[in-house]
Formats: C-alpha cells, sequence, structure tokens
C-alpha cells in the first residue's frame, strides 16, 4: 500500500498520560500536514512541515502538543499530560508542494487517522 | 476567513436521486477542492476546479464555480448508498496561507 499511513489506529490513554503518533506520507510528497477532528466537525489544522521544516502551527495549538518531521520523511505527533478534550480523530496528509509561491493545485492525501479517547 | 461553508449541513435523499450541496468563501481563490469523508476515516479529494473555470465533471460529479458570488456547488447524479459520506469544499487563496482549512462540511445520507 503506496498511501499515507498512521499509526497506531485507536489509542486509549488516562488522562495525564503521554501519547505519540506516526505518519508516513507517500513517500515522494514534500508536505506533511496534521488535522484534528471532533465528531460532527470538520478537520481543525494542527501543523504542516516541508521537507523537515515544521512552517506553521494553529495559534490555538497548546505548548502541549508538539510534531517532529526529523528527516523529512515520516513524523510523530506527541500530546503531553493529555486532557480529556483531547479526544479526537488525528489525521495526517501528505502532498507535492512544488517550487510555486502563489497557491498551487496541490492535492492533499489523507490516512485513516488515529482515533484518541482519553478516559 | 479562508474557509469555505458548506450548506446545508445535512442532506438526506433517495438512492437514484441527486444531491446538490454548495459552498460559500469570502476571499478571491486560486483553485477550490471538493473532498469526502466516510465515516472513520480520512478524506478523499474528489475534485479541483480553477479559478478560470465554470463547470468540471469527473464520472457522476459536476462541480460549478461561480467567483463573482463567491460560490461553489458540487452536484451528485443517480446516487448510490455508497455516496453516504460528508463533503467538504476547501478554496485555495491566491495569497497567503499554504494550508487547506476546511469548514463543518455536508453530511449526505442516501436511503435504499
Amino acid at each position: 500500500d503506496t498511501g499515507v499511513s498512521q499509526n497506531p489506529r485507536h489509542k486509549i490513554t488516562k488522562r495525564g498520560q503521554n501519547v505519540t503518533f506516526r505518519c508516513d506520507p507517500i513517500s515522494e510528497h514534500n508536505r506533511l500536514y496534521w488535522y484534528r477532528q471532533t465528531l460532527g466537525q470538520g478537520p481543525e489544522f494542527l501543523t504542516y512541515f516541508q521537507n523537515e521544516a515544521q512552517l506553521e502551527k494553529s495559534r490555538l495549538l497548546s505548548d502541549r502538543f508538539s510534531a517532529e518531521r526529523p528527516k523529512g520523511s515520516f513524523s510523530t505527533l506527541e500530546i503531553q499530560r493529555t486532557e480529556q478534550g483531547d479526544s479526537a480523530m488525528y489525521l495526517c496528509a501528505s502532498s507535492i508542494r512544488t517550487g510555486d509561491l502563489l497557491a498551487t493545485n496541490e492535492k492533499l492525501f489523507f490516512g485513516s487517522g488515529t482515533q484518541l479517547s482519553v478516559l | 476567513s479562508q474557509q469555505g461553508e458548506e450548506d446545508p449541513q445535512a442532506l438526506s435523499i433517495q438512492e437514484g436521486e441527486n444531491a446538490t450541496m454548495n459552498c460559500s468563501y469570502k476571499t478571491s481563490i486560486n483553485n477550490l477542492q471538493w473532498y469526502r469523508q466516510n465515516s472513520g476515516r480520512g478524506l478523499v479529494h474528489l475534485i479541483l476546479i480553477r479559478s478560470n473555470e465554470r463547470e468540471k465533471h469527473s464520472g457522476r460529479l459536476r462541480v460549478t464555480l461561480d467567483t463573482s458570488k463567491k460560490s461553489s456547488s458540487l452536484l451528485i447524479t443517480a446516487s448510490r448508498a455508497a455516496d453516504t459520506a460528508s463533503y467538504f469544499c476547501a478554496p485555495t487563496l491566491i495569497q497567503g496561507a499554504q494550508k487547506l482549512v476546511f469548514g463543518q462540511g455536508t453530511r449526505l445520507t442516501i436511503n435504499p
């Protein structure tokens, strides 16, 4: 399967614990995005990378959230000291962005997500 | 705001009927994309329409774009049970934010 892969698919944790999710994008994609989605809502942007550089992080995102993409390939999203409000589906997406500084026609390819439940 | 706003929030029709959902946005765009999301899964790209296009077809999908009204519509013809999903539009700005921002979507239910 050459699509976007996310692990684990489900994670149940107790409040206060740390959790880490992994995303493996499509191999030639240089952009990687993280979104969070709660039931009945659209995906909420969290952060994105171009290669290994984190270019933007949502201002609404707590400092308990951190993401890395150390070699410009896979990415991890860590949530420290989880809270019940962190319960959501965490989606990863990847795309190819070419050099045009203006908006491109890039399409996002999404993984199936990691469903987090904080008890 | 960069995001599109989908309307209606929910739509329920009989199998075989056509489904139309709309998207409005507030700023000038380079293109607009539509995505589908089945329950518990990630989003899947359906179609992209550029700002200089007025209509685009892909199989049973027809997308229109009216930049003067800052709106787009997605028509699904001859709906099937498998079309049951949430549908999201995502405008891409001419300049500025480099990410896609999604609204709440339209939840489409196709009844057998």
